[in-house]
């Protein structure tokens, strides 16, 4: 089993839906926890960051961090064709310095 | 502000030759990261670097090295390039300071096939 699993979708949603993106881990020790956003042809850049668990709002996302669920989420509102991208979340934890991600999904927003 | 500057951005090798792949931060960050993305395999860590003078693997390191003279850059070496080592490879790098290590700065990605 892979410490971070993440649908690879694709997904596709119609505008001003709202999204959820999701990934599980199996690492307990993962305290960090970060949503990356990568257009095509682009490195990734960081949307959200959330330390243990608990829920994180900016703008039109909000992260979330069940860890007794091992379970992450990122939720857009009011999606946009301008949010259409890869979305990687990424963990770690405090014990080695490595950031792991997961396989990213896919999401297009359908004008 | 160039932040983060992979070279070359495109590259085409035949089995078997070497290069090396350079990645350069302006931003005095302490920590630097090499990392490969495959259709369907998201980003993979190959080595990273906690400072000046510090390696270390990650998950898939085999078929690379790498090393770090300098603060500012961080080089990944094949030097026997396989066909499946044909990716795109993304440098990146972060500040030690509290949180600010898990918010990765990264380049525009190097895109290497071997043939």
């Amino acid at each position: 089993q892979k410490e971070v699993e993440q649908d690879p979708g694709p997904l596709s949603v119609p505008e001003g839906a709202i999204v959820s993106l999701n990934c599980t881990y199996s690492n307990s020790a993962f305290q960090y926890f970060m949503w990356y956003r990568q257009y095509s042809r682009k490195g990734p850049e960081l949307l959200m960051y959330t330390y243990s668990s608990g829920n994180k709002e900016d703008g039109r996302f909000t992260a979330q961090v069940d860890k007794s669920s091992k379970y992450i989420s990122l939720f857009i509102r009011d999606s946009q064709p301008s949010d259409s991208a890869t979305y990687l979340c990424a963990m770690s934890n405090n014990r080695d310095d490595k950031i792991i991600f997961g396989k990213g999904t896919r999401l297009h927003i359908l004008p | 502000n160039a932040g983060v500057t992979q070279t070359p951005k495109f590259r085409v090798l035949k089995t078997g030759q070497s290069m090396t792949l350079l990645c350069a931060q302006d931003m005095n960050h302490e920590y630097m990261y090499w990392y490969r993305q495959d259709p369907g395999m998201g980003l993979r860590l190959i080595h990273y670097s906690v400072g000046e003078g510090t390696t270390a693997k990650g998950e898939v390191p085999d078929g690379y090295n790498v090393s770090r003279l300098k603060k500012q850059n961080f080089l990944l070496g094949l030097e026997s390039a396989a066909p499946s080592q044909t990716s795109v490879y993304f440098c990146a790098s972060s500040s030690d300071r509290g949180t600010r290590r898990e918010k990765l700065f990264f380049g525009s990605g190097t895109q290497l096939s071997v043939l």
